[in-house]
């Protein structure tokens, strides 16, 4: 099994630019995430989802949209890049309990 | 509100002796924690978890102790190795909401 997986794992966008980030679970989840990473931080939750064509702010949700059209994937959208955007990004999936990571990706915007 | 907290960024301990990172929780309507850890590189892996509904629960090597009075949460590892060194972070679920919110992280640092 995959698990949890995220394309693409590294970016690099000019300021402006807009991106989506993918993340594929194949574990049959109910509930997904996506978190930002920045150095020193903890994970910080952007935007999540209890189910299919569901979702909810979380903790940072400026400048970023998602989208959970099927219960597989769970889409992270930056319609005009900041570098304040710059961080890595981790999605995750989960039962009411244990949530599962991928990888992460790395953007960095210039 | 809705923050998890660590007491000590950084953690070093000895190879062998046992190692106990902390982690204070503000919200009293949080119904499970999880405690993750994430290597260099990699993402957060889980741990160990524990219901608010008890006050210690153990894994291999790991205990994890919640004590609500105080909304304080601590992880021990038995007979650290050089394996365990990584960022260690707490995070609570919102009852309701399904919302996992992450705790700052403890570096744990082994000494041989």
């Amino acid at each position: 099994n995959a698990g949890v997986t995220q394309t693409p794992k590294f970016r690099v966008l000019k300021t402006g630019q807009s991106m989506t980030l993918l993340c594929a679970q194949d574990m049959n989840h109910e509930y997904m995430y996506w978190y930002r990473q920045d150095p020193g931080m903890g994970l910080r939750l952007i935007h999540y989802s209890v189910g299919e064509g569901t979702t909810a702010k979380g903790e940072v949700p400026d400048g970023y949209n998602v989208s959970r059209l099927k219960k597989q994937n769970f889409l992270l959208g930056l319609e005009s890049a900041a570098p304040s955007q710059t961080s890595v990004y981790f999605c995750a999936s989960s039962r009411p309990t244990e949530a599962f990571f991928g990888q992460g990706t790395r953007l960095t915007v210039v | 509100g809705e923050s998890v907290g660590l007491h000590l960024p950084t953690l070093s301990v000895q190879e062998g002796d046992n190692s106990i990172i902390n982690c204070a929780y503000s919200n009293s309507a949080s119904d499970y924690f999880i405690w993750y850890k994430q290597e260099s590189g990699k993402g957060p892996q889980f741990i160990i978890d524990i219901r608010s509904n008890m006050d210690k629960r153990q894994g291999q090597r790991v205990t994890v102790l919640l004590n609500k009075t105080v909304k304080h949460l601590s992880l021990q590892i038995a007979a650290t190795q050089p394996g365990d060194s990584a960022v260690y972070f707490c995070a609570e679920n919102i009852q309701g909401a399904q919302k996992l919110v992450f705790g700052q992280g403890t570096r744990l640092t082994i000494n041989p």
